[in-house]
């Protein structure tokens, strides 16, 4: 079963914030973010293991609330390099290895 | 992290033909995987390339289009047989590495397009 993200683009100014959603229909049992720049594959950010537990990259950090089935990623004062496409992945089912992607969620940020 | 690459970069085949693409890391690897992304679109679980045994597919992918060989733990292959323009398409392997937490990494990709 696919993760659901939302929104499916957002656009920003340089240093605003934004938050990307990932939910799912299934017990998860870990959330992988992922950033895709257009033409390049994507690059692992973080991985979520445990449920209410937040990890941070630069000035990108993300939740994880294992109740609720969702997770979110949170860019706090955003820069240009942050534009591109921002997956979650989750596994379909058990710990496999096995990610199953989100659609996407294409973050631009303008100057 | 590892180093991944895959051969060829990008290829422009005919309908019909097959190609192979390959994909080696510079670390010891768990798990190999073989994605597909068409165009604007998300990633989708091609198969888990398995090593000395036969790879395991998603729903919605075979092996007589798509077989896979791993005959060691650093290197893959996926072949795409008899092409058709709906397998235009940037294929990509992953991989998790040893005594990581499940963390996955992706190589730089394989466009393909076919005429």
């Amino acid at each position: 079963q696919q993760p659901v993200q939302s929104p499916q683009a957002v656009i920003l100014r340089e240093g605003e914030d934004a938050v990307i959603n990932c939910s799912s229909s299934k017990a998860l049992y870990s959330v992988h973010w992922y950033r895709q720049k257009h033409g390049e594959a994507p690059v692992f950010l973080m991985i979520l293991l445990k449920g209410g537990e937040q990890k941070g990259h630069e000035k990108i950090s993300a939740s994880f609330n294992e109740k609720k089935q969702q997770s979110s990623l949170y860019l706090t004062a955003s820069q240009l390099s942050y534009s591109g496409t921002y997956f979650c992945g989750t596994y379909g089912s058990g710990n496999t290895g096995k990610l199953i992607f989100g659609q996407g969620t294409t973050l631009q940020v303008k100057p | 992290s590892a180093v991944i690459s895959q051969k060829p970069s990008r290829d422009i085949c005919q309908r019909g033909t097959s190609l192979t693409i390959q994909c080696q890391v510079d670390s010891q690897v768990t798990m190999m995987f073989w994605y597909r992304q068409q165009p604007g679109q998300s990633l989708t679980l091609i198969a888990t390339a398995n090593q000395g045994s036969e790879a395991t597919y998603e729903s919605g992918f075979v092996i007589d289009k798509f077989p896979i060989s791993r005959p060691n733990l650093t290197f893959s292959t996926l072949t795409v047989s008899n092409m058709s323009p709906e397998d235009s398409s940037i294929y990509l392997c992953s991989v998790v590495l040893s005594g990581s937490n499940y963390e996955q990494y992706f190589g730089p990709g394989t466009r393909l397009t076919v005429t």
